[in-house]
């Protein structure tokens, strides 16, 4: 399968911009995700983006992909306190592991300080 | 639209008895569903992929005779965990994916606690 690796935990105070980073190892992934988790609950899909694209934006959410080095990050402006959560990367498989399948990284705990 | 259901959302059973989970796909045909498992801060780790009307494909180490997976209509999948055991206890998340398409939508998962 693919290997999809997050870095575990993120602090970051209140009113920041958040960096959540993801390595894959799939060059043919066509779709990567980014999903929230908040305690107890299931995934939230947050954004995607094609592996066509460089960088996508939606409000305060910014997802950036560099297809060479295989690396996705998510950048939330004005982190709020409502924000923290794990946010987990997710990969969908390319022609080396399968377009059926969502790899899924360790998810990245963050935590807003007030 | 694409919404997901789980139920129930938690439950505790003795060790030895089995319980059943229910995912439905309430706005949507879900040709397709999937069964995760999330240990405590880890990540989800597919367990199997049905689709409606065949068996379901197991993950390589998961127990197809322990975890009976049976997806009879195209808004209905449903897990059982057979007699239970307390290292069965973990949190249960479905998904759905509809024909022709390869998104998934997430259920809010079960906690499953086996005492």
């Amino acid at each position: 399968g693919e290997d999809v690796e997050q870095s575990l935990f993120l602090s970051v105070r209140e009113g920041d911009s958040s960096v959540i980073n993801c390595t894959y190892t799939d060059s043919s992934s066509t779709y990567l995700y980014w999903y929230k988790q908040e305690p107890g609950a299931g995934l939230q899909l947050l954004t995607y983006i094609f592996s066509n694209m460089d960088m996508k934006q939606d409000q305060r959410l910014t997802v950036l992909l560099n297809k060479k080095d295989k690396h996705l990050s998510l950048r939330i402006a004005d982190t709020q306190t409502g924000d923290s959560a794990i946010y987990f990367c997710a990969v969908r498989g390319g022609t080396k592991t399968g377009a059926n399948n969502l790899f899924f990284g360790t998810g990245t705990r963050l935590t807003v300080i007030p | 639209g694409a919404v997901v259901s789980q139920h129930p959302s938690w439950v505790i059973c003795k060790s030895g008895t089995s319980v059943k989970i229910e995912c439905r796909s309430l706005d949507f045909q879900a040709t397709t569903m999937f069964w995760y498992r999330q240990f405590p801060k880890q990540s989800l780790m597919l367990m199997a992929t049905s689709n409606e009307g065949s068996k379901a494909t197991y993950e390589q180490g998961v127990e197809k005779d322990k975890f009976l997976i049976n997806h009879a209509s195209l808004t209905l999948s449903t897990l059982t965990v057979t007699s239970a055991h307390p290292e069965d206890s973990s949190f249960y998340i479905c998904s759905a994916r509809m024909r022709s398409s390869y998104e998934q939508y997430f259920g809010p998962g079960t906690r499953l606690t086996v005492t």
